[in-house]
């Protein structure tokens, strides 16, 4: 099956600076890759994705990137905020009927103010 | 959109004793997953129905568990003879198949079971 691997486990930055996540999957047929933030004590919420045929996807101040070849996507954000802390997954699915999205196992951001 | 809701947001069990837990996912979502998620990490798929159809569960998952999806609407999850270790957050979503990608999951905000 799919195993989605995610680094770092927890990520510290300051107010205004950048974040990087990383994450690797290992099934070629995968084609879908959202990201959710997760706040303490709430529900995971999508964020942005990225779809295959794509190598880069903005939204404001995030994007993601994806490079197939070596099976890894990335997201960052710029400009940092408090706000910004919470828990980050990225997740990998393939189509049609193997819907099971596989998740990573999390990224803790804190945005020091 | 109402969203996904699940019920009862907490559950407090003693070891061996059975509960139920209840999502409805979004109405026009034919797609609808159980996932499981503990402390610092990412939910644990558990199973997932297509309209009615469950097509897929985890290995993980013992035969104290069981989901149904009866009308292809709400969905349940059963776990029997509870234990300790089954103390999660559980958590449904619902999605809309699509042939080629894949619509991103919208989850519940979760059923919190506590096992003593």
């Amino acid at each position: 099956g799919e195993n989605v691997e995610q680094h770092p486990s927890t990520l510290s930055v300051q107010e205004g600076d950048s974040a990087v996540i990383k994450c690797t999957y290992s099934d070629s047929a995968s084609n879908y890759f959202p990201w959710y933030k997760q706040e303490l004590g709430k529900r995971p919420q999508l964020i942005i994705d990225i779809r295959s045929n794509v190598g880069e996807k903005k939204d404001q101040r995030i994007a993601v990137t994806l490079n197939k070849t070596a099976k890894h996507f990335s997201l960052h954000i710029t400009e940092t905020q408090p706000e910004d802390s919470a828990v980050y997954f990225c997740a990998a699915s393939k189509p049609g009927g193997y819907q099971k999205v596989t998740f990573g196992t999390g990224t803790k951001l804190q945005v020091i103010p | 959109d109402t969203g996904v809701s699940q019920d009862p947001r907490h559950k407090i069990t003693k070891r061996g004793q059975n509960v139920t837990f209840r999502c409805d996912p979004i109405s026009e979502h034919n797609r609808l997953y159980w996932y499981r998620q503990t402390l610092g990490q990412g939910p644990e798929f558990l199973t997932y129905f297509q309209n009615e159809a469950q097509l897929e569960k985890s290995r993980l998952l013992s035969n104290r568990f069981s989901a149904e999806r009866p009308k292809g609407s709400f969905s349940t999850l059963e776990i029997q003879r509870t234990e300790q270790g089954d103390s999660a957050m559980y958590l449904c979503a619902s999605s809309l198949a699509g042939s080629q990608y894949n619509s991103p999951l919208h989850f519940g905000n979760g059923t919190r079971l506590t096992v003593t």
